[in-house]
C-alpha cells in the first residue's frame, strides 16, 4: 500500500481537461509544498512534470499544472492529447523519518 | 547532454550482494543530491535511498535501511548503491535519478537513468 493515495485510473477525450488526485497526511503533502508529478510510458523512465507543487520544468508543456489543497495535491492536464496518455505518480517530501513517498500511480487513458 | 548510466543489476540469489553503479555526465556531479529510486514488476514506483552532494548526508527508505548503502565518488562522477541481504520483494528495476537541488530529498528529480533490472530468485 502506497503512502500516498492516487486514483488507479483516469480517462479523457481529446481537448478534455482531467484531474488526478494525491492524497496523503499531514506528516507529508499537507507540511511541505515538496510534491512533484512523473509522467511515465511503459518500459521508459519517469518524467519530471511538476515540481515544488506547481512548477514546471523547462520544456514541460503549460497544459500541465499542479496545485494542493490541504493533505491533497492536484496534476491537472488540459487540452487533453493521445500523447498524455500514460502513467503518472506523485510523490513528495515526508519529513526527517520517512523522507520521501509516492503515491501508487495512475493511469491516464485518452479516449 | 545531461545522462545517466546505470549498470551492475542481474540475477542474484536471497541473502546475496550486488553493487549498483550510475555514471554521471554533462552536469556538475558534486552540486546535486542524487537518488535511487526501484519499481517492482508491473507495480508503481519505490524511493529508496538519497544522498547529498558532499555524500555526507545519506537518506533510506524502511524497507532498505540496514541492507542497502548509498555512496558516491565524485572524483569519477559516479553514484552507486550497495545492496545486501537481498530478498525476492527486492526485484525491480532500479533508477539512479539526479535531484533538483543539493538539498533534502526531493524537491524533484529532473533527469533519470534508464535502469537496470535486479532479480532476485533461487
Amino acid at each position: 500500500q502506497s503512502a500516498l493515495t492516487q486514483p488507479a485510473s483516469v480517462s479523457g477525450s481529446p481537448g478534455q481537461s482531467i484531474t488526478i488526485s494525491c492524497t496523503g497526511t499531514s506528516s507529508d503533502v499537507g507540511s511541505y509544498n515538496l510534491v512533484s508529478w512523473y509522467q511515465q510510458y511503459p518500459g521508459k523512465a519517469p518524467k519530471l512534470m511538476i515540481y515544488e507543487g506547481s512548477k514546471r520544468p523547462s520544456g514541460v508543456s503549460n497544459r500541465f499544472s499542479g496545485s494542493k489543497s490541504g493533505n491533497t495535491a492536484s496534476l491537472t492536464i488540459s487540452g487533453l492529447q493521445a500523447e498524455d496518455e500514460a502513467d503518472y505518480y506523485c510523490c513528495s517530501y515526508a519529513g526527517s523519518r520517512t523522507h520521501v513517498v509516492f503515491g501508487g500511480g495512475t493511469k491516464l487513458t485518452v479516449l | 547532454e545531461v545522462q545517466l548510466l546505470e549498470s551492475g543489476g542481474g540475477l542474484v540469489q536471497p541473502g546475496g550482494s550486488l553493487r549498483l553503479s550510475c555514471a554521471a555526465s554533462g552536469f556538475t556531479f558534486s552540486n546535486y543530491a542524487m537518488s535511487w529510486v526501484r519499481q517492482a514488476p508491473g507495480k508503481g514506483l519505490e524511493w529508496v535511498s538519497a544522498i547529498s552532494g558532499s555524500g555526507a548526508t545519506t537518506y533510506y527508505a524502511d524497507s532498505v535501511k540496514g541492507r542497502f548503502t548509498i555512496s558516491r565518488d565524485n572524483s569519477k562522477n559516479t553514484l552507486y548503491l550497495q545492496m545486501s541481504s537481498l530478498r525476492a520483494e527486492d526485484t525491480a528495476v532500479y533508477y539512479c535519478a539526479k535531484d533538483l537541488w543539493d538539498s533534502i530529498p526531493s524537491y524533484g528529480m529532473d533527469v533519470w537513468g534508464q535502469g537496470t533490472t535486479v532479480t532476485v530468485s533461487s
